[in-house]
């Protein structure tokens, strides 16, 4: 049974760097697809970044000049890494699975992560 | 960037009552549309992939239909444990999620 578990600061400064780690369990890396998605209180789902097999990554739009999201096969962790962070990105933020262009199958439990100085 | 339009935002119904959720997509996705449910404080849980087809698990009031730029989710016979968050999601360009709809037991 796959299992991803995300982990980082609660709490993160204004201007500062954003650093999130998904491990992941119980399951191959290979075949999947590994996303970020964050949720801001009481708002909906943002798609953020995503690494396909062969390391092909591909990142939202809006967020491309701050975001790097980068695998790690021999830990099985996934990593975000958001820079230059306002209050704006403060949200919940998940790592999710997708087998190939299949839909969202596997999530994490989400790790809150608030912007304050 | 595929934008997906739900409505409504909201929609209160009673027990055993029908909730018909609609997403419409920018531009065609044509059956890459996803649906999950989401409850205050978990992650969100798929419940129809590819526009129709049914997940494992996942109790049979729930359906879906459509293709191109036009879905739909149903729940038949809406119960307590149905109040929530509700999403579709396309896979067919880069990846988005449609605003969420909130269905509330009456």
């Amino acid at each position: 049974q796959l299992q991803l578990k995300e982990s980082g600061p609660g709490l993160v400064r204004p201007s500062e760097t954003l650093t999130l780690t998904c491990t992941i369990s119980g399951g191959s890396l290979s075949n999947n697809y590994w996303s970020w998605i964050r949720q801001p209180a009481g708002k909906g789902l943002e798609w953020l970044g995503r690494v396909a097999p062969g390391g092909i990554i591909i990142y939202n739009p809006s967020l491309a000049s701050r975001l790097t999201v980068s695998l790690d096969t021999s830990q099985k962790r996934f990593t975000l890494r958001l820079n230059s962070v306002t209050a704006a990105d403060t949200a919940v933020y998940y790592c999710a699975r997708q087998i190939y262009a299949t839909p969202f199958d596997s999530w994490g439990q989400g790790t809150r992560v608030t912007v304050s100085s | 960037e595929i934008v997906l339009t739900q409505s409504p935002d909201f929609q209160s119904v009673t027990p055993k009552g029908k909730v018909t959720i609609t997403c419409r997509a920018s531009q065609s996705v044509g059956t890459s549309l996803h649906w999950y449910q989401q409850k205050p404080g978990q992650s969100p849980k798929l419940l129809i992939k590819f526009a129709s087809q049914s997940i494992s698990g996942v109790p049979s009031r729930f359906s879906g239909r459509g293709s191109g730029t036009d879905f739909t989710l149903t729940i038949n016979g809406l119960e307590a444990e149905d109040a929530a968050m509700y999403y579709c999601h396309q896979s067919a360009s880069l990846l988005t999620f449609g605003g969420g709809t909130k269905v509330e037991i009456k």
